[in-house]
Parts: structure tokens; C-alpha cells; sequence
């Protein structure tokens, strides 16, 4: 069973510049949710995939846009980056069956926007 | 706004001293709940959850956690820490089974050996 992957593991950006962040979900699972961790704190939910669309969405700014693949993966695109854009971006993959559910992370991209 | 608060952002204990992580939520309605470990250097790794049926459930390594729902609380509980504990705890909520989990700040563990 392969887990969730994320890529790249590290990003040095401008302010202004656009980025985009890979995820691959772990086999099996077909919900990819993204999240925003900063330093110190816990994990902010940005947005949920599901089939392809967006399932859900946190307090987050359209300038953060995401994509799903029919094999699952997943995009993180963010626009017009800011300096608090600088974080750790998780990925977490889960499947849709039942009323609860486990999400498994991948590794994070440590993004530093400069 | 629907939040998780953890009360200790760091603690530090000597091996074999009982541990107790305190989470509180904020929502009156049905919740799932969680708590998620980072060890150094590894990615978040699901301890245990509640979902429903009995408020004390068994996580791995020897870790509980009782939900009590009169007192918005799950906090995390181990009767005798090792060294190998050193990590960060999340404890994170999902409301209604709908689509996010709420996190809090976390809590950083450092076990003297």
C-alpha cells in the first residue's frame, strides 16, 4: 500500500509569483484535502476534493485554487503569493464510505515565500 | 466560530511519569474526534479517534483518551511515558461528519530519559 506523497518538499518563492504543489493520494482513497500549517500553530483546512470537485472549502481566498485528477491526485495552486503564504502545505488523502472518517497525511511542502 | 484549544503548548516529563494532554472544543452539535502525532522529522500520524459508543477509547502505543461530552473535552492520557514520546499532539475535531477537521495549536512533548 503506498501512502500519500507530496512534491516538492521545499519551495523558495517570490512575493507576486504564482506556485503549484503535487499530491498523490494513498491507493485506495478517493478525497484529498489540503491544508495550511504555519509555524507554531495546527493545520488550517483550505479545501476538500472530491471526484474531481470541490467538496468544501475553508477560510481561505480564491487566490488558492486546487485541482482533482480522475486517478485521485491532486494540485494546490496559489496565486499572487504573500509573505504569510510561507508555511507547511499537507495533503491528506481519505475515502468517502461512512459517516467518519481517518485521513492520512503525506509528508508536507515546506513553502517560504520571499 | 467552531475552535479546539489545547491548554499546554509545551510540556516536559521524565520517563515513567503519566502524561495528560488536555483538548477542548467548541460546538454543541454531534463531533468526531481525533488525536494525531508528529514525531521528529515524520509526517501526522492518527493516534486515536472517537466516533462513537464507549467515551474511553485505546489509541496505539498505549495512549487513551476519554471524551467527555458534558465538558466539550477529549483529553489524552498515557499512565507512563517513554522516551520515545518526544512529538507533537494534535487533537482535531470534525463537526457533524461534515467535510473539515478543526485543529489545535498543538502540544510539543519533550521526555527526559
Amino acid at each position: 500500500e503506498t501512502g500519500v506523497t507530496q512534491s516538492p518538499t521545499h519551495l523558495i518563492k517570490t512575493r507576486g509569483q504564482q506556485v503549484t504543489l503535487r499530491c498523490s493520494s494513498q491507493s485506495g482513497h478517493n478525497t484529498v484535502s489540503w491544508y495550511q500549517q504555519a509555524l507554531g500553530q495546527g493545520p488550517q483546512f483550505i479545501f476538500q476534493y472530491y471526484r474531481e470537485e470541490e467538496n468544501g472549502r475553508g477560510n481561505f481566498p480564491p487566490r488558492f485554487s486546487g485541482l482533482q485528477f480522475p486517478n485521485y491526485s491532486s494540485e494546490l495552486n496559489v496565486n499572487a503569493l504573500e509573505l504569510d503564504d510561507s508555511a507547511l502545505y499537507l495533503c491528506a488523502s481519505s475515502t468517502s464510505q461512512g459517516k467518519a472518517y481517518e485521513q492520512y497525511f503525506g509528508p508536507g511542502t515546506r513553502l517560504t515565500v520571499t | 466560530a467552531q475552535s479546539v484549544s489545547q491548554h499546554n503548548h509545551h510540556v516536559i516529563l521524565s520517563e515513567a511519569a503519566s502524561l495528560e494532554l488536555g483538548c477542548n472544543y467548541s460546538y454543541g452539535g454531534t463531533v468526531n474526534l481525533f488525536w494525531y502525532v508528529q514525531y521528529p522529522g515524520q509526517h501526522l500520524q492518527l493516534l486515536l479517534k472517537y466516533f462513537s459508543g464507549d467515551p474511553l477509547v485505546k489509541g496505539i502505543k498505549g495512549f487513551e483518551a476519554e471524551f467527555i461530552k458534558s465538558k466539550f473535552s477529549f483529553n489524552l492520557r498515557k499512565p507512563s511515558v517513554q522516551w520515545s514520546d518526544t512529538a507533537e499532539y494534535f487533537c482535531a475535531v470534525n463537526p457533524d461528519s461534515n467535510y473539515q477537521l478543526i485543529w489545535g495549536a498543538g502540544t510539543k512533548l519533550i521526555i527526559k530519559p
